[in-house]
């Protein structure tokens, strides 16, 4: 099983609806939680991060999480084209200070 | 505050041949990551850095990779006698060490803009 996890995709969202992004994990010890935005041939960037459970808003974006279920998740709101990209969740191991990527989800929004 | 600089952002060389990378972390940041992302995957982690102390490396890392960070500063990662396996983007990334308890800034990983090897 993998650490992290998300489906690949691709996901294809209309302009102004609602994106939903998926992520589960296996360490239940992991407490920090992250979601990055990599456009196609660049580097990923951090779009948001939460560590309790509940949701966290930014703006368009909500990232979700419960710890009993180890599952993370990101709403994108009034979906632009310019979110198309691919989005990669990660999770900090317990015990150790590095970040496992899930292997994203590719998003494509249609004008 | 430039950001996170890697160097050379394109490699092509032949199979058998050594390549080294450099990455130049934002300044103030404690903590410097290496990572490897092929085409469709999301990025693996290779090892990290606490100032120049080497605290993990993956078992990804194997003894034909070797990464340095000799001041605390700037870090290589070179590879040794390449195969076309080592294709790859090769990401830098740092971060800062954050305070005792708090989550602000730690963990939160800046990555520069990769290295892309091609081996032929």
């Amino acid at each position: 099983q993998k650490e992290v996890e998300q489906n690949s995709g691709p996901l294809s969202v209309p302009e102004g609806a609602i994106a939903s992004l998926n992520c589960t994990y296996s360490d239940r010890g992991s407490q920090s939680f992250f979601w990055y935005r990599q456009y196609s041939g660049k580097s990923p960037e951090l779009i948001m991060s939460i560590y309790s459970n509940g949701d966290k808003e930014d703006g368009r974006f909500t990232a979700q999480l419960n710890k009993a279920s180890q599952y993370v998740s990101l709403l994108i709101r009034d979906s632009q084209p310019s979110d198309s990209a691919t989005y990669l969740c990660a999770a900090l191991i317990q015990g150790a200070q590095k970040l496992v990527f899930g292997q994203g989800t590719r998003l494509t929004i249609n004008p | 505050d430039t950001g996170v600089s890697q160097d050379p952002r394109h490699k092509i060389t032949k199979r058998g041949q050594n390549v080294t990378f450099r990455c130049d972390p934002i300044s103030e940041h404690n903590r410097l990551y290496w990572y490897r992302q092929t085409l469709g995957q999301g990025p693996e982690f290779l090892t990290y850095f606490q100032n120049e102390a080497q605290l993990e490396k993956s078992r990804l890392l194997s003894d034909r990779f070797s990464a340095e960070r000799p001041k605390g500063s700037f870090s290589t990662l070179e590879i040794q006698r390449t195969e076309q396996g080592d294709s790859a983007m090769y990401l830098c990334a740092s971060s800062p060490l954050g305070t005792s308890g708090s989550h602000t800034g730690a963990n939160v990983l800046t990555f520069g803009a990769g290295s892309r090897l091609t081996v032929l």
